[in-house]
């Protein structure tokens, strides 16, 4: 059973659409991060989002924690090519030490 | 900053076979984590060392093993390989309880 469940699984939009990622799940984490992916690469941080109800935006991305820390969803706006590539929500829930739970990953495939 | 560096980028072994896969962390981090990457399970967290020590460890079988030097460099072991374990082996590096900084990985192909 996953702990963190990414909606939706794969993503395809042309280029300038609008699109929301949603990471769901019903454990409260202390601090939850998004990675992008590309094919070949590891993992590369996003942002990390810490309090509850916290928003934080980086460029045409906009990223949200929700209140009761169980939830994130990551809002990118006039989406373009370059925004290809798997989005992992991952969390670190309190006295699990430094122990990452990933979600299941979302494939966003932005057509020119 | 040089960043995490895997070895090697490409395997491919057979089925009983054993590897070992090799990962530097960033100089200054102490906490290394291996995950299992696949297209149906996602990423799946092998397990974690600091200073040495194994602090966690996911739910794999005894087949998947690892340790960490004492310069924090760190090294995963799988034995009697089997085709399920063909994957994308990711090695992670932190400063305790931050974001992972991630190398490239190790791309497994058991025949």
């Amino acid at each position: 059973t996953q702990l963190l469940e990414q909606s939706p699984q794969f993503l395809s939009i042309q280029e300038g659409e609008n699109l929301t990622v949603y990471c769901n799940s019903s454990s409260v984490f202390s601090s939850l991060q998004w990675y992008r992916q590309e094919p070949g690469e590891g993992p590369v941080l996003l942002v990390t989002v810490v309090t509850g109800g916290e928003v934080k935006k980086l460029k045409r991305l906009t990223f949200q924690f929700g209140d009761a820390r169980k939830d994130s969803s990551l809002h990118i706006t006039a989406a373009q090519p370059g925004d290809t590539g798997l989005y992992l929500c991952a969390g670190i829930q309190l006295f699990t030490g430094n122990q990452f739970y990933f979600g299941t990953g979302t494939s966003l495939t932005v057509i020119p | 900053k040089a960043g995490v560096t895997q070895t090697p980028r490409y395997l491919i072994k057979t089925r009983g076979q054993q590897v070992t896969l090799s990962c530097s962390p960033i100089s200054g981090h102490r906490s290394v984590s291996w995950y299992q990457q696949t297209p149906g399970q996602g990423l799946q967290f092998l397990f974690e060392y600091f200073s040495e020590t194994q602090r966690n460890k996911g739910n794999f079988p005894g087949r998947f093993s690892g340790r960490q030097f004492s310069n924090s460099r760190s090294e995963m072991n799988v034995s009697t390989l089997e085709l399920g374990d063909s994957a994308l082996y990711l090695c992670a590096s932190s400063l305790y309880n931050s974001p992972l900084h991630f190398g490239n990985g190790t791309r497994l192909t058991v025949t």
